[in-house]
Parts: C-alpha cells; sequence; structure tokens
C-alpha cells in the first residue's frame, strides 16, 4: 500500500530534549516536506527536500534541521525543543514532474502531535 | 513570498445547502491551486485542484474557479452532506519544478442534517 509514515504519532517531551520524527514513504517520491499545523495558522512549511541530499528552507525553519541521506526518509531533527514548537507536524511526499503522473498531489503522513512542556 | 488569505473561517449549513469557501493571492506567477479537506484527527487529503490555463473544474457536487486578473480561486460544494463536515484548506503555489506549496489558514465547514 502505497504510504507516508511517521513516528512517533504522539510525544510529550521537555524543553532542550533532542528529538527526532521520523518520516518514510514508499512511493519513490522525489520531493518531501515537512509541515506544522497550528490553529488559526493552517500548515506552514518548515523544510523541504528535492531529492537525495538537497534540502532547503520553507517559511518556518527556526529551530529544526532535516537530513535526505535516503530517498524513502526525511527525519526532522529539533534539537533543543522550545514550547513554542508545541504543534502538530505532518510530513509530505510528492512525485518529481520529470517523473510524470499526478505531479502536483502531495500525500501527507498521519501527523505527529508534539507537547514540548 | 506568497501569500494565501482564506475566508470564512468558520462555515455552518444546513445539509442539501451550498458552500461557498474564497481564497486570494498575493503573488502573479502561482499558477497552481489545489485545495484539502482534513477530517478531525486525519491527514489532509486533495480533492481537487485547478491550473492557471482553467478558469473552473467540476468534479461531481464539486468545483472550483479560478479568477486570475483579481487573483482569487473559490471552492464551491452543493448539495452538502454531514460527511463533508471538515477543515478545508486552499493553496497556491508557483511552478518551478517543485511544489511550495503555501496554505490559507482553513475554513471550518460543519454540515447539520
Amino acid at each position: 500500500e502505497a504510504q507516508v509514515t511517521q513516528n512517533p504519532r504522539y510525544l510529550i517531551t521537555v524543553t532542550g530534549k533532542k528529538l527526532t520524527v521520523t518520516c518514510s514513504q514508499n512511493m519513490n517520491h522525489e520531493y518531501m516536506s515537512w509541515y506544522r499545523q497550528d490553529p488559526g495558522l493552517g500548515l506552514r512549511q518548515i523544510y523541504y527536500s528535492m531529492n537525495v541530499e538537497v534540502t532547503d528552507k520553507g517559511d518556518v525553519p527556526e529551530g529544526y534541521k532535516v537530513s535526505r541521506k535516503e530517498k524513502r526518509n526525511f527525519p526532522l531533527i529539533l534539537e533543543s525543543p522550545s514550547p513554542n514548537q508545541t504543534s502538530l507536524y505532518f510530513c509530505a511526499s510528492c512525485m518529481s514532474p520529470t517523473t510524470g503522473g499526478p505531479i502536483y498531489t502531495q500525500y501527507f503522513g498521519p501527523g505527529t502531535r508534539l507537547t514540548v512542556l | 513570498g506568497e501569500n494565501v488569505e482564506q475566508h470564512p473561517s468558520t462555515l455552518s449549513v444546513q445539509e442539501g445547502d451550498s458552500a461557498v469557501i474564497k481564497c486570494t493571492y498575493s503573488d502573479s506567477a502561482s499558477n497552481y491551486f489545489p485545495w484539502y479537506k482534513q477530517e478531525l484527527g486525519k491527514r489532509p487529503q486533495l480533492i481537487i485542484d485547478i491550473r492557471s490555463n482553467v478558469g473552473e473544474k467540476k468534479d461531481q457536487r464539486i468545483a472550483v474557479t479560478l479568477n486570475k486578473t483579481a487573483k482569487h480561486f473559490s471552492l464551491h460544494i452543493t448539495e452538502t452532506q454531514p460527511e463533508d463536515s471538515a477543515v478545508y484548506f486552499c493553496a497556491a503555489s508557483v511552478d518551478t519544478g517543485f511544489q511550495k506549496l503555501v496554505f490559507g489558514t482553513g475554513t471550518r465547514l460543519l454540515v447539520s442534517p
């Protein structure tokens, strides 16, 4: 089954304790992205990756890191989480225009609800 | 950069009525406009999209219209049903070889039986 998975789904942590949220897709998509969703603010892009070893900042990158060492995985790293990073996080992937198909359909993961105390 | 405004933030209708959600965008270079539906506790899912070379697109009870001159686009849902209740997000993107979507703030649609 084609899907995007995220782990963990729920996480409560404390300020300053490094954490990683994993994201994996099995659709061989080139493009992956991380969003955070906050009430009244919609979905805001944190980082995106066009392919392996190619990443760039989105609209709200401060306090986050990413890496893309393999095509299927795109982990989100919070080196020193703070309470203002409490949010619902979504990973998404989509195909590159060069490979054809429904190039603009972003497939979202199930979300990770993070609480930083 | 691109900025997308979405209205209304909440919309309540009776079953069978129509619902309209409107979005405006700021970057005249934007040429791709998807709409996502997010049910409670679920992930956003694409329901319809439109490109700038098309003025209107329909898919059963859902339609999207685009006015490039005015830089706004709208989602129309006819004959609403309780299962249409969800949060709807519009988005805009410039086709630069990858997809950098900028989302609106969302509209919570409630369809009452």
